[in-house]
């Protein structure tokens, strides 16, 4: 079964950088687009970073857009997220989501499997 | 890009049907396929459970289906059942930067 396992949440100051890790096992990793999801506290979802398959191509939801960087592992199968500048606004927990599909060269994609998260909390 | 549109709230006895809808942006759904659902237990991951606008990922109950028409999806729920109590999505790839549009959320409760 697909396992996704996220880790490096934690409590931080504003305007300080945290990265995120996502270590994925039970699938061919390097055939599959991923994405970061986030939940603040008692909300709702919101899609916030998307890799490619083969790394090439990444898009970003506008409230992290320059300021977060999503980059990807394939020979370790490590999926990961650097977060600069965090706001109080980004505390969340952070999921890292795998897309259904093989090897899709447009963006996009069903997202399937979602790991356990990693709880980020910026405060003063 | 706004999120999509679901009932903040939606409840039914146990065995009765419902029916959550998602109306989104002509961007988010018109034309496009690929919407999913997921369900969410508190202090859980999301679970897929709605992928392509009706398709079932293989363990998932044939009681939940889904169906869009024009701007809105929908994800019903037939024979409810207590365990079926949980936060459902919805989301849609959009044309837009914003890649992934997810609906608001809909807390069901079964009485």
């Amino acid at each position: 079964q697909v396992q996704l396992v996220e880790s490096g949440g934690g409590v931080v100051q504003p305007g300080t950088s945290l990265r995120l890790s996502c270590a994925a096992s039970r699938f061919t990793f390097s055939d599959h687009a991923m994405n970061w999801v986030r939940q603040p506290p008692g909300k709702g979802l919101e899609w916030v970073a998307f890799i490619r398959y083969d790394g090439n191509y990444h898009v970003y939801g506008d409230s992290v857009r320059g300021r977060f960087t999503i980059s990807r592992d394939n020979f370790k199968s490590t999926l990961s997220l650097h977060m600069n500048s965090l706001r109080t606004e980004d505390t969340a927990v952070y999921y890292c989501v795998k897309v259904r599909l093989s090897k899709l060269r447009s963006p996009g994609g069903d997202m399937d499997v979602w790991g356990r998260g990693t709880t980020v909390t910026v405060s003063s | 890009q706004s999120a999509l549109t679901q009932p903040a709230s939606v409840s039914g006895s146990p065995g009765q049907s419902i029916t959550i809808s998602c109306t989104g942006v002509s961007s988010a759904l018109n034309g496009y396929n690929s919407v999913s659902w997921f369900q969410q237990h508190p202090d859980k991951a999301p679970n897929l459970i709605i992928y392509d606008v009706g398709h079932r990922p293989s363990g998932i109950s044939d009681r939940f289906s889904g169906s869009k028409s024009g701007y809105t999806a929908s994800l019903t729920i037939s024979g409810l059942q207590a365990e079926d109590e949980a936060d459902y999505y919805c989301v849609s790839s959009t044309t837009s930067e914003t890649l992934y549009v997810f609906g608001s959320g809909t807390r069901v409760t079964v009485l």
